[in-house]
């Protein structure tokens, strides 16, 4: 156990709708990270967040957003949803900014019919 | 940005043998080394990593190489077992930002 938790751990919606996947980072962690894992390919980033502010993009869809709250558990947000959408989706999270290692949670599995 | 390759895609080792796995990094500033371990259907998980100031770590069965100036780090599993087989990522890190970028894995399949 990374101590990194997410929620739901499964997803099922229809495309056109709109999702919210939660993220609780280890105990003292500013950093969050959001990532996409689709069949077939490696492990996406797409943003990150350090004590509240948004610190780097990748590659994000504009349908997509995110933001880290005071408690510093972050939520990422996806609308409009399509078929291609249907990936799993980990958020990690690291000590800070200078601190490498990244801990990933046990994912989302988002499935959009 | 970075641009991370990784190689082979798929390696099937029998148990004992020994696996290697190559990954070649484009920013040269980058200066941190990772390698995950992925099972099915679980979260990835640390299971080395090396700084650019060293040019090799060992932990048991598993080893990290790292050569600066040809831009490559490589990861040695010695003594390969069953429960060795998973997705494996190399990941680099530019000493500019603290994000990740991956490589596309490599499933090893360790048969018994």
């Amino acid at each position: 156990d990374s101590g990194v938790t997410q929620t739901p751990k499964h997803l099922i919606t229809a495309t056109g709708q709109r999702v919210t996947l939660r993220c609780s980072p280890r105990s003292g962690d500013l950093s969050v990270y959001w990532y996409q894992q689709s069949l077939d390919q490696g492990l996406q980033f797409l943003i990150q967040y350090y004590n509240g502010e948004e610190r780097a993009k990748g590659n994000i869809l504009e349908r997509f957003s995110a933001q880290q709250f005071p408690d510093l558990h972050s939520e990422l947000n996806l609308s409009s949803l399509e078929l291609g959408d249907s990936a799993l989706y980990f958020c990690a999270s690291s000590g800070g900014l200078a601190e490498e290692t990244q801990y990933f949670g046990p994912g989302t599995r988002l499935l959009v019919l | 940005g970075e641009n991370v390759e990784q190689h082979p895609s798929t390696l099937s080792v029998q148990e004992g043998d020994s696996a290697v796995i190559k990954c070649t990094y484009s920013d040269s500033a980058s200066n941190y080394f990772p390698w995950y371990k992925q099972e099915l259907g679980k979260r990835p998980q640390l299971i080395i990593d090396i700084r650019s100031n060293v040019g090799e770590k060992k932990d048991q069965r598993i080893a990290v190489t790292l050569n600066k100036t040809a831009k490559h780090f490589s990861l040695h599993i010695t003594e390969t077992q069953p429960e060795d087989s998973a997705v494996y990522f190399c990941a680099a890190r530019n000493s500019g930002y603290s994000t990740l970028t991956f490589g596309k894995g490599t499933m090893l399949l360790v048969s018994p």
